[in-house]
């Protein structure tokens, strides 16, 4: 199913902890992306990277933070700095070379209370 | 930067019914634009794209058309199904870009 893969599927925190979404890839991509998507809304960008290492900010990324240590992995962490973290984040990842088809994870449905 | 506003949110055809749904994009050096399906609780889904250098592109029933001149783009499904109700998003990415700018998504409901 894409070779992309999130967890956990749900999670919960109460607010003012920091909580870290986990995504990998074993497609060998170079390219990684993190996006949030709220009900009626399209998928707004956290923040990608398109090496290791190398990270950039999305359009919206006051109160995440992104780590890229492997080519295989980039964890998004949802500091208490968020002012509204409930929502369904979504990972995807992109050769680049060639094709910029981005390939998404299952996505994590974060709730905070 | 890139800025890509999708036309209808919600849609309702008659199953059989022909579906079409519009992007504009605001980047005239935009040079990559795919249309994504996402059924309700499952990730996004790559469904058809479309290169600056072509006009149209068709895969079965689903076609998309680009217009460089005006700066829009457009999905077309022919003889719908109710598999094909799910959320459709555009998105467009520019030339110097290395990322995508998705539209709002469109609600697409086949009524059988």
């Amino acid at each position: 199913d894409g070779g992309i893969t999130q967890s956990p599927k749900y999670l919960f925190r109460k607010e003012g902890q920091n909580v870290t979404l986990s995504c990998e890839q074993n497609l060998n991509h170079d390219a990684m992306y993190w996006y949030r998507q709220d009900p009626g809304q399209g998928l707004r960008l956290i923040y990608y990277s398109q090496i290791v290492n190398d990270f950039q900010k999305g359009d919206i990324a006051e109160g995440y933070s992104v780590s890229r240590e492997k080519k295989e992995s980039f964890p998004l962490t949802v500091t208490s700095a968020q002012k509204n973290p409930t929502a369904f984040y979504l990972c995807a990842s992109s050769p680049q070379m060639d094709s910029y088809e981005q390939y998404f994870g299952p996505g994590t449905r974060l709730t905070v209370t | 930067g890139e800025n890509v506003e999708q036309h209808p949110s919600t849609l309702s055809v008659q199953e059989g019914d022909s579906a079409v749904i519009k992007c504009t994009y605001s980047d005239s050096a935009s040079n990559y634009f795919p249309w994504y399906k996402q059924e309700l609780g499952k990730r996004p889904q790559l469904i058809i794209d479309i290169r600056s250098n072509v006009g149209e592109k068709k895969d079965q029933r689903i076609a998309v058309t680009l217009n460089k001149t005006a700066k829009h783009f457009s999905l077309h499904i022919t003889e719908t199904q109710p598999e094909d109700s799910a959320v459709y998003f555009c998105a467009a990415k520019g030339l110097k870009e290395d990322k995508l700018v998705f539209g709002a998504g469109t609600i697409l409901r086949v009524k059988s």
